[in-house]
């Protein structure tokens, strides 16, 4: 089936360690994102990637790092610099990244830290 | 950038009511989306609908659109216990940001 496949669904952290979160796309899109929600808010971006082997800060990249060296792959690593990084974590992508474009989501990565 | 508004925050409502959420937004646009999110869920995409476009059907989902006014409203007909989510708008210009949605429950 197409579709966004996120790993692991959750995940615990300690603190001052680095983590990195999969997102993997079989929808031959060539543009992804992250977000990250907090309970009860919306979803805030942290980076996006148009093409491969670039990407760009959304409004909340520090603390976070990404790579695109495979279209289908956008993993994300939430690093020690990242004060508060209990969240829900989404991954999504959309055809292209022209603005408009219906944007398809995963499940999503509970992280949690310990 | 823009971001839509969702109103109200929450609803409650019985199961077999009309559910009626709306969506602001600042300037022009050439689509707009809405999504739903189910708890601890990515979202889904559930309608698009043009700026040339005033309403859009489908199934039990009816969404308007005013340009003028600069406003959308997402009706969900003879809602169902299942339909409790989240629900958001994503007005073309909104750079790929989400506001905090309509968090609808629907009673049994």
């Amino acid at each position: 089936d197409g579709g966004i496949t996120q790993s692991p669904k959750y995940l615990f952290r300690k603190e001052g360690q680095n983590v990195t979160l999969s997102c993997e796309q079989n929808l031959n899109h060539d543009a992804m994102y992250w977000y990250r929600q907090d309970p009860g808010q919306g979803l805030r971006l942290i980076y996006y990637s148009q093409i491969v082997n670039d990407f760009q800060k959304g409004d909340i990249a520090e603390g976070y790092s990404v790579s695109r060296e495979k279209k289908e792959s956008f993993p994300l690593t939430v690093t020690s610099a990242q004060k508060n990084p209990t969240a829900f974590y989404l991954c999504a992508s959309s055809p292209t990244g022209s603005d408009g474009n219906t944007i398809y989501f995963g499940e999503g990565s509970w992280l949690t830290v310990v | 950038s823009q971001q839509g508004e969702e109103d109200p925050q929450a609803l409650s409502i019985q199961e077999g009511e009309n559910a009626t959420m709306n969506c602001s937004y600042k300037t022009s646009i050439n689509n707009l989306q809405w999504y739903r999110q189910n708890s601890g869920r990515g979202l889904v995409h559930l309608i698009l609908i043009r700026s040339n476009e005033r309403e859009k059907h489908s199934g039990r989902l009816r969404v308007t659109l005013d340009t003028s006014k600069k406003s959308s409203s997402l009706l969900i007909t003879a809602s169902r216990a299942a339909d409790t989510a989240s629900y958001f708008c994503a007005p073309s210009g909104s750079r790929l940001t989400f506001g905090e949605g309509t968090q609808l429950t629907v009673n049994p």
